[in-house]
């Protein structure tokens, strides 16, 4: 069954470095998602990509953050100078449409722990 | 504006007793509504979603919920609690011409041997 795949698994850093999380969603999905989960809390939004740009972004996703699709399969998430508070647990995720009733595939998560 | 309520934020039941997680929804158009688990140390799953075909829709792992527009809920239940089905439920809403998901808080649930 195709699935999202993310790398890391998990990755410790100091604060202020640069961290780049990469997934790879499922072939044939257009539409790719970053969440986050901040530990013990709920599941948050960061931006949604299309065709190459961003779609939509959320009030977290501030100019520390960018999104790229640098070939065919993979999606990255950097983060440019890393703080404590962006210890989480990021989740990428696609699917094959926008809209509708089509559900959001997820990988298994890229827990960054900064320190 | 679209968002999910998700009432009480840990549930304990005991082994082969009624599971039911609670989700209210607020949403200014007919929403599609998702309830995924996430078992530790893994991501999300989905369970099932409601896509206004039927309004008791039944998922995986014996799991089934139950659109009410009246009460604008969508509470996940199940029969019989198992051990295994321990794990944190999220639900979710969007809309037909959305492309982003709103999840509520999440509710812990422990499965009591």
């Amino acid at each position: 069954e195709p699935e999202v795949t993310q790398t890391p698994s998990h990755q410790v850093t100091q604060m202020g470095q640069e961290v780049i999380l990469r997934c790879v969603p499922i072939s044939n999905h257009l539409y790719f998602y970053w969440y986050r989960q901040i530990l013990g809390q709920k599941v948050e939004f960061l931006v949604s990509f299309y065709n190459n740009e961003i779609s939509e972004k959320s009030e977290i996703f501030d100019d520390q953050f960018s999104v790229e699709r640098p070939d065919g399969s993979n999606f990255t998430l950097k983060i440019r100078s890393t703080k404590l508070e962006d210890s989480a647990m990021y989740f990428c995720a696609s699917r094959p449409t926008s809209g509708g009733a089509g559900e959001l595939f997820f990988g298994e998560g890229s827990r960054l722990t900064v320190l | 504006a679209q968002s999910v309520t998700q009432l009480g934020s840990h549930v304990s039941v005991s082994e082969g007793a009624l599971v039911l997680l609670r989700c209210n929804y607020s949403s200014s158009v007919p929403p599609y509504l998702f309830w995924y688990v996430q078992y530790p140390n893994q991501g999300l799953q989905l369970l099932l979603k409601y896509t206004s075909a039927a309004t008791l829709v039944k998922g995986i792992n014996g799991f089934e919920a139950e659109f009410k527009k009246s009460e604008t809920s969508f509470h996940l239940t199940k029969p019989s609690a198992h051990m295994s089905d321990a794990a944190e439920y999220f639900c979710a809403v969007t809309r037909n011409t959305g492309n982003q998901f709103y999840f509520g808080t999440g509710t812990s649930l422990t499965v009591i041997p």
